[in-house]
Order: C-alpha cells, then sequence, then structure tokens
C-alpha cells in the first residue's frame, strides 16, 4: 500500500521569503500526486497534481512542485510568500488507477509580516 | 455552477440523538467520499461509494453509515450520536477514482 510523509508540522515564513514544503512518498510504481490547501474552517482545494510528464507542475496562486523519483519526493515551493498563503498544506497519493488517495499528516504554514 | 455542498455548516447535540450530515454535489461524479478530520490533523477516510447502490467503509473504523440512492446525494447518518464523534466531517466527490477530489466545506460535530 502506498504511504505519504510529510515531515514539517509547522513551518513559519516571512512574507516575501521563499517557501518550500516537504512531501515523501512509498510506492514501487509511478505515484498519482497532489498537494491541497486549507484554510482554517474550509474545505479543501486543489493546488496543483501530477499525473505523468513534466516532473515540474504549475499550479494554482503561484504555486510548483517538483517530481523526484530518485528522492520518492513532491515537494511544493512558492518564489515569494503572501500573508494569505497561511494555511494547512495537504500532499496526496494515489497508486494506480483503481487506488484511494492517502493524505499526509499535513504541515502548518504560518506567515509573519 | 458546479460545486459540492455541505449541510449543516455547524452542529452541536447531546448524546444519544440521531444526526444526519448532508452532502450533495452537483459536479455529476460518480464517487463520493466522506472524510473524519480532528482540527490540525490528517484526513481520515470513513466512507466512500463509487456509485448509486454501491457504498463501502474507508481505512477508518466508523460507527456512521451512508446511503447512495441518487447520484448527487450521499449523506451521512449517526444512528446515536456519542462525544468521541466530536470532529469534522468533509465530504468529496471525483470524477475518477484517482483524481482530483473536490471537497465540501465540511460539517463541524460538536456531540456535548
Amino acid at each position: 500500500a502506498q504511504s505519504v510523509t510529510q515531515p514539517d508540522i509547522h513551518i513559519t515564513v516571512s512574507e516575501g521569503a521563499s517557501l518550500e514544503l516537504r512531501c515523501n512518498y512509498s510506492y514501487g510504481a509511478t505515484p498519482y500526486l497532489f498537494w491541497y490547501v486549507q484554510s482554517p474552517g474550509q474545505g479543501l482545494q486543489l493546488l496543483l497534481k501530477y499525473f505523468s510528464g513534466d516532473t515540474l507542475v504549475q499550479g494554482i496562486k503561484g504555486f510548483e512542485a517538483e517530481f523526484k523519483r530518485s528522492q520518492s519526493s513532491f515537494n511544493l515551493r512558492k518564489p515569494s510568500v503572501h500573508w494569505s498563503d497561511a494555511a494547512e498544506y495537504f500532499c496526496a497519493v494515489g497508486a494506480g488507477t483503481a487506488s484511494k488517495l492517502t493524505f499526509g499528516t499535513g504541515t502548518r504554514l504560518q506567515v509573519t509580516l | 455552477e458546479a460545486d459540492i455542498y455541505q449541510t449543516p455548516r455547524y452542529l452541536v447535540i447531546g448524546t444519544g440523538k440521531k444526526i444526519t450530515l448532508e452532502c450533495s454535489q452537483t459536479m455529476g461524479h460518480d464517487k463520493m467520499y466522506w472524510y473524519q478530520q480532528d482540527p490540525g490533523m490528517e484526513l481520515h477516510l470513513i466512507h466512500y461509494s463509487y456509485g448509486v447502490n454501491s457504498t463501502e467503509k474507508g481505512d477508518l473504523s466508523s460507527e456512521s453509515t451512508v446511503s447512495r440512492i441518487r447520484t448527487e446525494h450521499f449523506p451521512l447518518t449517526l444512528e446515536s450520536a456519542r462525544p468521541s464523534h466530536t470532529s469534522q466531517y468533509l465530504c468529496a466527490s471525483s470524477a475518477y477514482i484517482v483524481d482530483e477530489q473536490y471537497f465540501g466545506p465540511g460539517t463541524r460535530l460538536t456531540v456535548t
């Protein structure tokens, strides 16, 4: 079965600084990978997804993620963080077309002004 | 506009009451899911459905039940609420099994 790990529970960055949130997965073949964002009291919104092809994926709100098979990683990046990016971020993995998604434990992002 | 709806958004109820959390989607999706999420914690899949009259239990054992009589509707029922059921419940839908899931805003349930 697939699994996903988000090593950082809580990250604080200054507004305008760059951001990288880590995500590591465990699966033997090429996984389906997702990044979601959850604002307080809300549901989850998809930021970006990777199924195949170009390993650098662009998403909404200026986010991007890079699939690195050799490192089993799918880290989320943003070059300049805005205060409105403060939220909970979840990485998710699907193993094959008949697999349910497995979500990571999330990383809480705090942005200081 | 295609969307996914959950009602109520907030519910405070006493122990032993029967409750139904509503979830409806106008996305035209066959796949629907219920997740349980404690504050600041990961999502746990408790039920899912791949179509009408098809429901399955998820990875986390739950005392709740679900039904899928119509494609767009996937309600979750607790026959007798307990304080341990206090949590946030998120409903989602997708076009395919491994695909983007669209989430509703959630129902925050408190059982006193």
